[in-house]
């Protein structure tokens, strides 16, 4: 199984601010992770699939890189809506595995 | 508009079952892989469960596997799970979710609906 590792675990920023979050795998599993945001009461939403792509209606200030084992979600200038815990997950190899989150919380 | 409605959900003693439903709508659901994915509280998501577009294909975390049955009906544009000999640790929303690739990524999801196990 693959283990997926965030850091950090809570992020305390300002609106308007850069939030730059860290998903590292146990083993390479090439471009095949997506970042999901969920916030307080709601289901996670996709927000970036294999590494990079944006999702349907996703804003530009959310962008995603990575490759291997090392992944970066970037969140270019906070809004308040963007307040809430991201979750990395890989496609790589059964079982599907997710992250245990970041938290970004209003600073 | 392309929605996930979860149903079925509740209160259960342990070794009891359940069905779980979602109800597809706005896509092509026979075209899609669908998804369960679950919530435990204040936790976070855990897949359990992938079906291919005709249900010819199933892939399960192993602490449902043997437990947890997935399957669909693309004539009605529905997605269950039935659970079976349920324990506390089951307790957690229960998501379905819309397949993106193989393995997939989850581009769709519902509400949830609430398991929980408990005497």
């Amino acid at each position: 199984e693959i283990v997926l590792t965030q850091s950090p675990a809570t992020l305390s920023l300002s609106p308007g601010e850069r939030a730059t979050l860290s998903c590292r795998a146990s083993q390479s599993v090439s471009s095949y992770l997506a970042w999901y945001q969920q916030r307080p009461g709601q289901a996670p939403r996709l927000l970036i699939y294999d590494a990079s792509n944006r999702a349907t209606g996703v804003p530009a200030r959310f962008s995603g890189s990575g490759s291997g084992t090392d992944f970066t979600l970037t969140i270019s200038t906070l809004e308040p809506e963007d307040f809430a815990i991201y979750y990395c997950q890989q496609r790589s190899n059964w079982p599907l595995t997710f992250g245990p989150g970041t938290k970004v919380d209003i600073k | 508009e392309v929605q996930l409605l979860e149903s079925g959900g509740g209160l259960v003693q342990p070794g009891g079952s359940l069905r779980l439903s979602c109800a597809a709508s706005g896509f092509t659901f026979s075209n899609y892989g669908m998804n369960w994915v679950r919530q435990a509280p204040g936790k976070g998501p855990e897949w359990v469960s992938t079906i291919t577009t005709t249900g010819g294909s199933t892939n399960f975390a192993d602490s449902v596997k043997g437990r947890f049955t997935i399957s669909r009906d693309n004539s009605n544009n529905t997605l269950y799970l039935q659970l079976n000999s349920l324990r506390a640790g089951d307790t957690a929303v229960y998501y379905c979710a819309r397949s993106k690739g193989w393995p997939p990524h989850l581009d769709v999801w519902g509400k949830g609906t609430t398991v929980t196990v408990s005497s």
